[in-house]
């Protein structure tokens, strides 16, 4: 069983660009959340999607943007690229209304640098 | 401002003795608290959670202790293992929602064979 799947695993993008990073849940999920970790910090929440919709959003601006596809797969896009967007983008996935934590899987994550 | 601190940024233990990981809040409305453990080149994962109505939360080696007189929170492992090497998220959230969990900066640990 596969578990939650991110590409790609590494991109660097020149300031200015457009960049989209993609999400595959583990087999089950259907709520998939973004996360931004910049380098020496934790993980920062910046969104949840669940049903096609996004539910909940962190403190980020409109730049970031979301889709959830049918099969429960997301996206993360992130326009106007500025170097403060260099991190580590995490993806996780959990089921429903599942509480925190709890059954809340994460991937490796993608390595965005911002030149 | 940071509401989540982990203010040891590394921490080394023997192998078997106990590993003790420390983290402070400042927002009196965290009311959930996490810790998670990251290895290089994989996500986060959950490790063990407590709620503001308890001081004490067990999971077989691993411990969290709550005081929240001091906004502090610890994470005891015992005995500690090499495999336990990694970096240790504390998180703490309001109402266990995920748009207000806020992630500390982490400690990484290494426990000596």
């Amino acid at each position: 069983d596969a578990g939650v799947t991110q590409s790609p695993t590494h991109l660097i993008k020149t300031r200015g660009q457009q960049v989209t990073l993609r999400c595959s849940p583990k087999s089950g999920h259907d709520t998939v959340s973004w996360y931004q970790q910049a380098l020496g910090q934790g993980p920062q929440f910046i969104f949840q999607y669940y049903e096609e919709e996004e539910r909940q959003r962190g403190n980020f601006p409109d730049r970031f943007s979301g889709h959830q596809f049918p099969n429960y797969s997301s996206e993360l896009n992130v326009n106007a690229l500025l170097l403060g967007d260099s991190a580590l983008y995490l993806c996780a996935s959990s089921s429903g209304q599942g509480a925190l934590g709890y059954e809340q899987y994460f991937g490796p994550g993608t390595r965005l640098t911002v030149t | 401002d940071q509401q989540v601190k982990q203010n040891s940024p590394s921490l080394s233990v023997q192998e078997g003795r106990i590993s003790i990981l420390n983290c402070d809040y400042t927002n009196s409305m965290f009311d959930y608290f996490l810790w998670y453990k990251k290895y290089p080149a994989e996500g986060p994962t959950f490790l063990i959670s407590i709620s503001s109505i308890k001081d004490k939360n067990e999971d077989g080696r691993f411990t969290v202790f709550l005081n929240k007189s001091a906004k502090h929170l610890s994470l005891h492992i015992v005995p500690s293992q090499p495999g336990d090497s990694a970096v240790y998220f504390c998180a703490a959230s309001v109402e266990t929602s995920y748009d207000k969990v806020i992630f500390g900066p982490g400690t990484s640990l290494s426990v000596i064979p």
